[in-house]
């Protein structure tokens, strides 16, 4: 089966601990995200990836990290300058940069990190 | 700049129609998309529209689209139980291959 997986589904952490949270696909995509969802304030970007061993920030990159290495894999990295990691973290991936496709983002179940 | 906004909340009783409504402010979207988030979940593609229709109809949902006020609605007929979910608009701009997200509409239907 493809598709895009996420781990763990609950994460604790405390206060000034780095923290990483796992995603992989095996849908063969290009592209690849990280967005934060917090209650009435829908989605925001975290980091996408269009391509292996690049990536871009995106609309709250600051105090998380990640890296892609590996086409398959995007792991982000909460670190402790992040002021309010509680949240739930969603990745999701897509074809990438082709015009005219519709490139649908295909989203993991989501880990949800909590600060102690 | 880009911006997409949804009314937080909508409560229909089972058997009637939801239309969920968003506005986006970047007159370049190429593609509009609603997806759907149930509980604890990641989300699902619903349905899309090119930015050249204004109207796409597939089963129970009906997307409308009104480039002229930017304004894009999903609207779901015989809305049942299983409907109740949180809906998101996005808006993708160009070849740009991320797109940006609304706040969310939680839907919520009664018996």
């Amino acid at each position: 089966d493809g598709g895009i997986t996420q781990s763990p589904k609950y994460l604790f952490r405390k206060e000034g601990q780095n923290v990483t949270l796992s995603c992989e696909q095996n849908l063969n995509h290009d592209a690849m995200y990280w967005y934060r969802q917090d209650p009435g304030q829908g989605l925001r970007l975290i980091y996408y990836s269009q391509i292996v061993n690049d990536f871009q920030k995106g609309d709250i990159a600051e105090g998380y990290s990640v890296s892609r290495e590996k086409k398959e894999s995007f792991p982000l990295t909460v670190t402790s300058a992040q002021k309010n990691p509680t949240a739930f973290y969603l990745c999701a991936s897509s074809i990438g940069l082709l015009a005219g496709v519709v490139n649908e983002q295909f989203f993991g179940p989501g880990t949800r990190l909590t600060v102690l | 700049g880009e911006d997409v906004e949804q009314s937080l909340f909508l409560s229909v009783r089972e058997g009637d129609s939801s239309v969920i409504n968003c506005t986006y402010t970047d007159s370049s979207s190429t593609y509009l998309y609603w997806y759907k988030q149930e509980p604890g979940a990641g989300l699902q593609l619903l349905t899309y529209i090119f930015s050249n229709m204004d109207m796409k109809q597939d089963q129970r949902l009906t997307v409308l689209l009104n480039k002229k006020d930017k304004h894009l609605s999903l609207r779901i007929a015989d809305t049942q139980t299983g409907d109740s979910a949180i809906y998101f608009c996005a808006e993708r701009t160009g070849t740009a291959s991320k797109l940006t997200f609304g706040t969310g509409t939680r839907l919520q239907v009664t018996l």
